[in-house]
């Protein structure tokens, strides 16, 4: 069975800095692309970012680039988040997922708030 | 990176079909086949439910049904159960490489 947990979720003052991890079990990790999507707090999805199978090339929305980082290390079966000069509206459930069109399946999320 | 277009809700009674559409541009919907559909449950992660426009996951029911005109896609689900009711959201490739995610729909089994 795929399975995909993440970690690393919790509080964090504004301007501070936050590293998400995704677990992978059950798939060839390092055959997949891979996604972070998120969901502020009664709002819709967003497309975060994502990384293709070797790493060597990563895309990211607008308001996250020069701010955000996304990596992997297939040696771990991992991807990552790292979340520097965070502010209020990145408060959201993160969630990573295998694929970068069809995204399936999901994990089921990790909380980052974002408050003084 | 604008969000594609969905209405906000739509409702259905038992046994009857509802359409969620999903617009975008000739710079996402219009261009590509990479048109996915997710159900999410409160509290739930979301489900993929359809893929590349009109591709069911296996164990996805085959009352779901996917579509694509010109910059507008569909998704449409038959014969209503109470358990279909969930926010839908769309979601497309884009011509920067990126995805981009509809608005999402609340569907609402009357």
């Amino acid at each position: 069975e795929v399975q995909l947990v993440e970690s690393g979720g919790g509080l964090v003052q504004p301007g501070g800095s936050l590293r998400l991890s995704c677990a992978a079990s059950g798939i060839t990790f390092s055959s997949y692309w891979m996604s972070w999507v998120r969901q502020a707090p009664g709002k819709g999805l967003e497309w975060v970012a994502n990384i293709k199978e070797d790493g060597s090339e990563k895309y990211y929305v607008d308001s996250v680039k020069g701010r955000f980082t996304i990596s992997r290390d297939n040696a771990k079966n991992s991807l990552y988040l790292q979340m520097n000069s965070l502010r209020a509206e990145d408060t959201a459930v993160y969630y990573c997922a295998r694929n970068r069109v069809r995204l399936d399946p999901w994990g089921q999320g990790t909380l980052v708030t974002v408050s003084s | 990176q604008s969000a594609l277009t969905q209405p906000a809700s739509v409702s259905g009674s038992p046994g009857q079909s509802i359409t969620i559409s999903c617009t975008g541009t000739s710079s996402d919907v219009g261009t590509y086949n990479y048109v996915s559909w997710y159900q999410q449950h409160p509290g739930k992660a979301p489900k993929l439910m359809i893929y590349e426009v009109s591709n069911r996951p296996s164990g996805v029911s085959n009352r779901f049904s996917g579509s694509k005109s010109g910059n507008t896609a569909s998704l449409t689900i038959s014969g209503l159960q109470a358990e279909d009711e969930a926010d839908y959201y769309c979601s497309s490739y884009t011509s920067s490489k990126t995805n981009v995610f509809g608005g999402g729909t609340k569907l609402t089994v009357l």
